[in-house]
């Protein structure tokens, strides 16, 4: 069966250092990735996308990588900070398909 | 308007009634979609539209009904609303059909 699969378990880490949370896919054929933010009682907010050609992509303190052999994409974010503290959504468009499908998101807490 | 809004915030509901979602966006997006928040399994797409004038069914479809008339609008209707439906509604927009989406702040609907 088709899945997209996000640790449930939340992440807590200290600030100042690197969250990395994890994507991975079951089935699929993904054209690209993408993250989402989302904070409580809000709807999610687009951070990054990488296409399958691409290793890695870097914004800002934020960097995702993508292995198509491992189906898997890892979203890392430097010098974490308390304001960081958030859920996380990855979200892959498939090939031939027309929807993005979301995974269910991890959530991260930073801790000052 | 500026991006994408949702009305109402939140809305309690008889089971058996009939409620009608509204999203609005005002960045001439051609794609739009409706999801539903639970917790634990992440967003599902409801309903679908590419462009003005059509819609598609998207994972879980049954039980709501969507319309496209024009590009700005896109209301979804509960015709008999369930206990089951109670959720958190996201209206989001995209450029395209493989583009980044833009979600408004979501609607919180209980069906008791």
């Amino acid at each position: 069966s088709q899945k997209i699969e996000q640790n449930s378990e939340a992440l807590n880490i200290q600030e100042g250092k690197t969250a990395t949370l994890t994507c991975n896919y079951t089935n699929y054929s993904p054209a690209y990735l993408q993250w989402y933010r989302q904070d409580p009682g809000r709807g999610p907010v687009f951070l990054l996308l990488i296409r399958e050609n691409e290793k890695e992509k870097r914004k800002e303190r934020l960097k995702v990588t993508f292995d198509t052999t491992l189906k898997q994409s890892l979203f890392h974010i430097t010098a974490s900070q308390p304001a960081d503290s958030a859920t996380y959504l990855c979200a892959l468009y498939p090939h031939g398909g027309f929807k993005t499908i979301f995974g269910a998101g991890t959530r991260l807490f930073v801790k000052a | 308007i500026a991006g994408i809004t949702q009305a109402p915030t939140s809305q309690i509901l008889a089971a058996g009634r009939r409620m009608t979602l509204r999203c609005t966006q005002d960045m001439r997006h051609n794609a739009m979609y409706w999801y539903r928040q639970d917790l634990g399994l992440g967003l599902r797409l409801i309903h679908y539209s590419n462009t003005a004038g059509t819609t598609g069914k998207g994972e879980v479809p049954d039980g709501y009904s969507v319309s496209r008339a024009n590009t700005d609008d896109f209301p979804l209707t509960l015709a008999s609303a369930v206990p089951s439906q109670t959720s958190v509604y996201f209206c989001a927009s995209a450029p395209g059909t493989n583009n980044e989406q833009f979600f408004g702040p979501g609607t919180r609907l209980t069906v008791l």
